[in-house]
């Protein structure tokens, strides 16, 4: 069966320093990668997406870049947070073949 | 016109009540859609998954959708406390498409009170 990991779970990090998130999929392959955040009030807003090792899409012009170095890794990254980047990220896939997405457990950044 | 409409309560209901979460939808263009069930500080979890107009049950949950009228709903019968959770609608109008994204409303949060 499929799994998907995300850590850490949760991360305080002062303004201005670096983040990496970490996103891995077990047990499929070729999966689309999606990465969201949701804060408080405002639903899910989707970052980025992926659809193969290399290929990122971006949907919301920020502070943040992912990448995917490997068929079932997805990495969420900044250079320097903004205490708005604080909230609640969520890695999600599908297979390739249909539209549902399956989401981890989610990080909770906290921006100070 | 927002393409996703979901009322995000708070919904309190006591214990074996029905309740019925809903969803409105803009987009014409939709055919596929679902709903997910997200308890606090966890990912959401898929809970449903319809295709075009009709009713689906599993168990306690039946999820309709009207599509001539753009409306979504999600049943819960003799609801527990192990429902209260936020539930979010989702849908999108490709399947086989390049890329499956998924347009998903706010949530509304629900209490069953034991």
């Amino acid at each position: 069966s499929q799994t998907i990991h995300q850590w850490p779970a949760t991360l305080v990090q002062p303004v201005g320093s670096p983040l990496s998130l970490e996103c891995t999929v077990e047990g499929t392959s070729n999966p689309n990668l999606y990465w969201y955040r949701q804060a408080a009030g405002r639903g899910l807003q989707l970052l980025f997406y992926s659809v193969g090792i290399g290929q990122i899409s971006s949907e919301v012009p920020q502070n943040l870049s992912a990448s995917r170095p490997q068929d079932r890794q997805f990495i969420l990254s900044s250079k320097k947070l903004l205490l708005s980047d604080s909230g609640f990220y969520l890695c999600a896939w599908t297979p390739g073949s249909t539209d549902t997405q399956y989401f981890g457990p989610g990080t909770r950044l906290t921006v100070l | 016109q927002k393409e996703v409409e979901q009322d995000p309560g708070p919904l309190s209901v006591p214990e074996g009540a029905i309740v019925s979460l809903n969803c409105t939808y803009s987009n014409s263009a939709f055919q596929y859609f679902m709903w997910y069930r997200q308890y606090s500080r966890k990912g959401p979890e898929l809970l449903m998954y319809t295709y075009s107009s009709g009713n689906k049950e599993d168990g306690r949950f039946t999820a309709q959708v009207d599509k001539s009228s753009k409306y979504i709903s999600l049943f819960i019968r003799d609801s527990q406390p192990s429902d209260s959770a936020t539930y979010l609608c989702a849908m999108s109008g490709v399947s086989g498409g390049s890329n499956y994204k998924l347009t998903f409303g706010k949530g509304t949060l629900l209490t069953v009170n034991p």
